[in-house]
């Protein structure tokens, strides 16, 4: 079955430590994003991608690094320069055929970061 | 940027039909509605989107008012699945899918 697999489910980390969280899709989606979610609170965008080998910040990207080198893949590094990592991080694809505004999100299960 | 406002919560109980209000007054022409619902610890899930005409599919249905302003995703007999928080947002661009705070919507047996 196409869709989208986050990995780990759970991680934790230690203070100053890189982390870097997995986000495969083979729905053949051209459009990755990569959102945080915090505890009763709404999504917020951090990275997106429409195309391999190009992506832009989102509202929140400071602390946080991607690649795209592959259709497929989009992982997502949290740096220590986030101060405030623990959180729940989704990645979504979605087509970009069409017109855009109709173009659905996938979203995969998500990762849950924790900080000691 | 163009932004939706729902209620906090909502209250339902299983098999009666439930009305999700969204409004959306700063909604431009080209603004699609989605609605997503998220279960807890989960991604979230489509469930459905409009230009200007209701929509109906498997999972619910969307009333769309004539201007636009607002929107009302309605869940035609609710389960104890459908407890979930409702996103209403507005697909503009493919960056700008703007999540606010969302419906929590309990289901009572």
């Amino acid at each position: 079955d196409g869709g989208i697999t986050q990995s780990p489910k759970y991680l934790f980390r230690k203070e100053g430590q890189n982390v870097t969280l997995s986000c495969e899709q083979n729905l053949n989606h051209d459009a990755m994003y990569w959102y945080r979610q915090d505890p009763g609170q709404g999504l917020r965008l951090i990275y997106y991608s429409q195309i391999v080998n190009d992506f832009q910040k989102g509202d929140i990207a400071e602390g946080y690094s991607v690649s795209r080198e592959k259709k497929e893949s989009f992982p997502l590094t949290v740096t220590s320069a986030q101060k405030n990592p623990t959180a729940f991080y989704l990645c979504a694809s979605s087509s970009t055929s069409g017109v855009t505004g109709a173009n659905v999100l996938t979203f995969g299960a998500g990762s849950r970061l924790t900080v000691l | 940027d163009a932004k939706t406002t729902q209620p906090n919560s909502m209250e339902s109980n299983e098999e009666e039909p439930v009305h999700l209000p969204c409004n959306h007054s700063t909604i431009s022409g080209t603004d699609y509605i989605h609605w997503y619902r998220q279960l807890p610890s989960q991604g979230p899930e489509y469930v459905i989107h409009g230009l200007t005409s209701n929509v109906n599919n498997r999972m619910a249905s969307l009333a769309i008012a004539e201007d636009r302003k607002s929107s009302t995703l309605i869940l035609h007999r609710a389960t104890l699945r459908d407890a979930a928080v409702y996103y209403c947002i507005l697909r503009i661009n493919t960056d700008k899918l703007i999540f606010g705070t969302g419906t929590r919507l309990q289901v009572f047996p």
